[in-house]
């Protein structure tokens, strides 16, 4: 596709609940990573994917989290008994791989996550 | 391990006045740099970039360069728009292809 995609763009679930993030990447881009924006905060890092090497989780806050890529293309960003303190919106973001100099990250629009 | 640290904000200026937003780096070796912008109600995009120490990135008016000596990637722009309103943050990444490392943003106001 033209873009990042992402969805749903809005979730609102129950506190206890498991919930689903999808991200379809640039067509073509071998690096893929998964970022969170609290209300009023940066962006926090959670896991980085890079071709078909190992994932980089270390940002994963907790092991409610967990992502996975699969054929090289499409993520889901899957957390497990949601808490209130996961409300936030999460962002994909994908790139190509240069044989120099570091990445430019394209940016979906964001998953708003809400846990009530 | 890397960090980036941005000026605090809200930042509120009025049209026409000058921008500087600063951005400092922790980093081993010789990272990239970037600003990345988010419009109200958009995604994250990339502004502008510099790969190596001196490199000046430039778009839409604003400039930084990259300051080895300082490390330091301000943002500047001689002339700010009501439509330059947003949320503006620096990150740097490492070479071959990483995660980037971004500062927590600096919400920029231009008022008319």
């Amino acid at each position: 596709g033209a873009g990042v995609s992402q969805s749903p763009s809005n979730k609102v679930t129950e506190k206890g609940k498991d919930v689903e993030l999808r991200c379809d990447p640039i067509s073509g881009h071998t690096a893929l990573y998964w970022y969170r924006q609290s209300l009023g905060q940066g962006l926090e890092f959670l896991i980085y994917f890079q071709g078909n090497s190992a994932p980089d989780k270390s940002g994963l806050p907790s092991d409610r989290f967990s992502a996975e890529r699969t054929g090289g293309s499409v993520s889901t960003l899957t957390i497990q008994r949601t808490q209130q303190e996961d409300s936030a919106v999460y962002l994909c973001a994908s790139s190509p791989t240069l044989p120099s100099g570091a990445n430019v990250l394209t940016f979906g629009a964001g998953s708003r996550l809400t846990v009530l | 391990g890397n960090s980036v640290t941005q000026m605090e904000g809200p930042v509120t200026l009025s049209e026409e006045a000058f921008l500087t937003i600063n951005c400092t780096y922790t980093a081993t070796g010789y990272p990239s740099l970037f600003w990345y912008v988010q419009y109200p109600g958009e995604g994250l995009q990339l502004l502008l970039k510099a790969t190596k120490a001196d490199d000046k990135g430039s778009n839409k008016g604003f400039e930084a360069t990259y300051r080895k000596e300082t490390t330091s990637f301000h943002l500047e722009k001689g002339s700010v728009q009501v439509s330059d309103s947003a949320v503006y943050f620096c990150a740097l990444g490492k070479t071959s292809g990483s995660r980037l490392t971004f500062g927590e943003g600096t919400q920029l106001t231009v008022n008319p």
